[in-house]
């Protein structure tokens, strides 16, 4: 049972440049969570899809979005990149969510982006 | 804004040694608590997802507690062995700002020596 994947492994940009980056859920999970991880902090939520829709956002500007496709996997766009958004993103996925309901996110091992 | 507090920052033991760590969160607003190991290099791994008052996981020579009342879970590793090496992050999940998404901790770096 293959487990979330994340594609590219590594990326190196420059300012300004757009990237994108893609996640395959694990089977049988339907939706997908982006996260930020910079340097000495936690991963930070960046939007959460499911049924091809953005469901939940943090609090990240409109240059970072998303998609989600019919089998489930996922993009993250990210516009006009700064040095800033340097850092690891992290893919999570999960079985649907209903209200009232806690469920466990499984993680890829995430991409590495570097602002140059 | 809901902050997840972890500590300490960081730890070093001798295997064997036996340790636990912190992870505190406002009990005013809280669903679940979850724990994750994450080794350099690979994916987190979901250890623990926590809801009730006084719950109690374990998982080998791991174990969690959790007290929402006082708004504070504590993992514990007894006789750490060198390949137990990871940073152990906590996330909450609660009504503030949407269920859907894990606010976490900046984590707790452990490094087991031989």
């Amino acid at each position: 049972d293959a487990g979330v994947t994340q594609s590219p492994t590594h990326l190196i940009k420059t300012r300004g440049q757009q990237v994108t980056l893609r996640c395959s859920p694990k089977s049988g999970h339907d939706t997908v969570s982006w996260y930020q991880q910079a340097l000495g902090q936690g991963p930070q939520f960046i939007f959460q899809y499911y049924e091809e829709e953005e469901r939940q956002r943090g609090n990240f500007p409109d240059r970072f979005s998303g998609h989600q496709f019919p089998n489930y996997s996922s993009e993250l766009n990210v516009n006009a990149l700064l040095l800033g958004d340097s850092a690891l993103y992290l893919c999570a996925s999960s079985l649907g969510t209903r209200r009232g309901a806690y469920y466990e996110q499984y993680f890829g091992p995430g991409t590495r982006l570097t602002v140059t | 804004i809901l902050n997840v507090e972890q500590s300490p920052q960081s730890l070093h033991v001798q295997e064997g040694d036996s340790t636990n760590f912190t992870c505190s969160v406002p009990s005013s607003n809280f669903y679940a608590l979850h724990w994750y190991r994450w080794e350099t290099a690979k994916s987190p791994e979901a250890l623990f997802v926590m809801t009730l008052n006084g719950d109690e996981k374990k998982k080998g020579r791991i174990s969690a507690t959790l007290n929402t009342k006082e708004g504070y879970s504590y993992l514990y590793i007894k006789g750490s062995q060198p390949e137990d090496s990871a940073t152990y992050l906590c996330a909450s999940q609660g009504p503030s700002g949407g269920y859907n998404k894990l606010i976490f901790g900046a984590g707790t770096r452990l490094a087991v020596h031989p």
